[in-house]
Order: C-alpha cells, then sequence, then structure tokens
C-alpha cells in the first residue's frame, strides 16, 4: 500500500498570503496524484489530478507541481472561502490511498 | 446536473448488515466506474472499494475484504455496497463517488452528500 504523508498537520495564515501544501509518498506514484478539498459538513471537491490539472470550474490560485514521491499543492493568494481541509490520494494502483489531511486555518 | 444521492445508513449492532444505495442521475451511469469512500468521525477520507461500469472488476480495501461486497445496476442507474459482519470501527459517513471520465479511473469529480453508519451496541 502506497502511504501519503501530508505536512503540515495545519497551516495558520492570513487570506491573501500564499499556501503550500506537501504530499510525500512512499513509493513512486508517477503523476498519480489528486487533491481535494474539504469543508465541515461537505463532501471533498477535486481541485487538481495527475499532479497538475485543474479540474473543471477551479480557480487558477489553486496549482499543484511534482512527481514521483514529492508533491505540492500551492494556493497562490488565499480567499476566505479557502479556509478547509486539504486531502492528496494517489491512483498509481487500484488500492487507492488517501493523505492524512491538511487544516489550512485562519491565523 | 450530476447527481449521487446515498441511502440506507443508520445504526446497527456489531455482527450485523446494511446495504447502502446511491442513486446517480445526470450522467450515462453505466460508462463510469464507480467507487465507495468512508470517513470516521473527526478522520481522514478512507477507499473502500471500486466497480468498473460493467461490473468485470471489483477491488476492496483491505478491512473491506470478505465482509462488504459492492454491486451495481446499470438499468436503475444505481450503486451498492452491501455491508456484513460489522464493527464499531466502521462507524463512518460513506461517499459514493464518481470517476472523472471513462478513461480517468481512481480521480473523483462527482461525490454523494454521505449516509452515516453507526455501529454500536
Amino acid at each position: 500500500e502506497v502511504v501519503l504523508t501530508q505536512s503540515p498537520a495545519t497551516l495558520s495564515l492570513s487570506p491573501g498570503e500564499r499556501a503550500t501544501l506537501s504530499c510525500r509518498a512512499s513509493q513512486s506514484v508517477s503523476n498519480y496524484l489528486a487533491w481535494y478539498q474539504q469543508k465541515p459538513g461537505q463532501a471533498p471537491r477535486l481541485l487538481i489530478y495527475d499532479a497538475s490539472n485543474r479540474a473543471t470550474g477551479i480557480p487558477a490560485r489553486f496549482s499543484g507541481s511534482g512527481s514521483g514521491t514529492d508533491f505540492t499543492l500551492t494556493i497562490s493568494s488565499l480567499e476566505p472561502e479557502d479556509f478547509a481541509v486539504y486531502y492528496c490520494q494517489q491512483r498509481s494502483n487500484w488500492r487507492l490511498t488517501f493523505g492524512g489531511g491538511t487544516k489550512v486555518e485562519i491565523k | 446536473q450530476v447527481q449521487l444521492v446515498e441511502s440506507g445508513g443508520g445504526l446497527v449492532k456489531p455482527g450485523g448488515s446494511l446495504r447502502l444505495s446511491c442513486a446517480a442521475s445526470g450522467f450515462t451511469f453505466s460508462d463510469y466506474y464507480m467507487s465507495w469512500i468512508r470517513q470516521a468521525p473527526g478522520k481522514g477520507l478512507e477507499w473502500i472499494s471500486y466497480i468498473s461500469s460493467t461490473s468485470g472488476y471489483t477491488n476492496y480495501t483491505d478491512s473491506a475484504k470478505g465482509r462488504f461486497t459492492i454491486s451495481r445496476d446499470n438499468a436503475k442507474n444505481s450503486l451498492y455496497l452491501q455491508m456484513n459482519s460489522l464493527r464499531a470501527e466502521d462507524t463512518a459517513v460513506y461517499y459514493c463517488a464518481r470517476d472523472l471520465s471513462p478513461v480517468t479511473t481512481g480521480v473523483f469529480d462527482y461525490w454523494g452528500q454521505g449516509t452515516l453508519v453507526t455501529v454500536s451496541s
């Protein structure tokens, strides 16, 4: 099973600041990594797939990068609605796994 | 518009069974792989199982293997999860989710609102 480790667990930032979230895989997942955003009481929302492709309707302030074992989700300038929990997820094999999440909270 | 609506959750005793359903609409259900994903209270996401578009392939996480069975009825645009031998650690919100496209599997662009399963005596 591929273990995904997200860091930091919590990120305290102010609106307008840049957020950089990390996801590290225990073995190479090529570029088969996705990012999701989840707000309290809601289902997750797909942001990025295959490391760097924005899903339909996702604002350009969200970007993804990386390959192999190290991946980054960047939010260039935080909007109030961006404060949420973010999960990475790999699909390099059919034992799909998610990271433990990073909470982006208002400082 | 794409909609996924889960049902069938509830309170069940340890060792009991439950069958979850997911009603799909707004897309050609028979073209897409579908998955069940769960989230224990206050915890992260855990993929449970997937089924291919024609039911030819299924897969399960280790904790579900032998206890849970995923199935679908393309004529009814419905996905199911039969859960047997339930344990306290199966307590979670269960989501059904659709693959991004018929050729991009294992990425989920639409999710239902979830149905809560509570396993407790």
